[in-house]
């Protein structure tokens, strides 16, 4: 079964903080996914890669970075942290190719911006 | 731009009643469609999908039909058990979009035994 590991599950830092979120795939994929999760908004795309070192802005990348640097590694960063990013990061990947639509979800972490 | 609108929940049912969940999307393509489900404490896994006008989505005892005429993309489900309580996502993803899948806002569901 594909693997999405996201390093924590819930994480709670304070206004200002640089913070990590990290995500790790282990089958391979090409496509790599950060998404935020907010009650009656749904699922919004932050910022997406579709190969390594390659990154591109999704609908809501204002206040957020993210690194690429192997294959199954996919990192978000807040660079100074505010309590309007107090949420659930959700990270996906997919295959390139045929069934690229289909992704695979980590469990999210929940972060609390105090 | 592309949009998904799913019925606002949540939804609450007893055991072995028939689930119906709306869902429309707007999209300028030929998109694909999917339903997505989130278990409590989980990250979302895909349901069901359908690619193109009149394909039928089925798994678990889930259905959806893909209906361009009047863009939606119900989830229905015949006898609903507790174990389906959890959140439904409604999502498309449009091939001139590149990589992007578009979500609904989510629907709760309940099943009381």
């Amino acid at each position: 079964d594909v693997k999405v590991t996201q390093s924590s599950r819930y994480l709670v830092k304070r206004t200002g903080e640089k913070v990590f979120l990290e995500c790790v795939q282990d089958m391979d994929h090409e496509n790599m996914f950060w998404y935020r999760q907010d009650p009656g908004l749904g699922l919004r795309l932050i910022y997406f890669s579709y190969d390594v070192k390659m990154k591109e802005k999704g609908d809501i990348p204002e206040g957020y970075s993210v690194s690429r640097e192997k294959k199954e590694r996919f990192s978000l960063i807040l660079e100074s942290a505010s309590t309007n990013q107090t949420s659930m990061y959700l990270c996906a990947s997919s295959f390139l190719g045929t069934d690229a639509e289909k992704l695979f979800f980590g469990s999210g972490t929940q972060l609390s911006v105090l | 731009g592309d949009s998904v609108t799913q019925m606002e929940g949540p939804v609450t049912l007893s055991e072995e009643a028939f689930l119906t969940i709306n869902c429309t999307y707007t999209a300028t393509g030929y998109p694909s469609l999917f339903w997505y489900v989130q278990y409590p404490g989980e990250g979302l896994q895909l349901l069901l999908k359908a690619t193109k006008a009149d394909d039928k989505g089925s798994n678990k005892g889930f259905e959806a039909t893909y209906r361009k005429e009047t863009t939606s993309f119900h989830l229905e489900k015949g006898s609903v058990q507790v174990s389906d309580s959890a959140v439904y996502f409604c999502a498309l993803s449009d091939s001139t979009g590149g990589f992007k899948t578009i979500f609904g806002a989510g629907t709760r569901l309940f099943v009381k035994a």
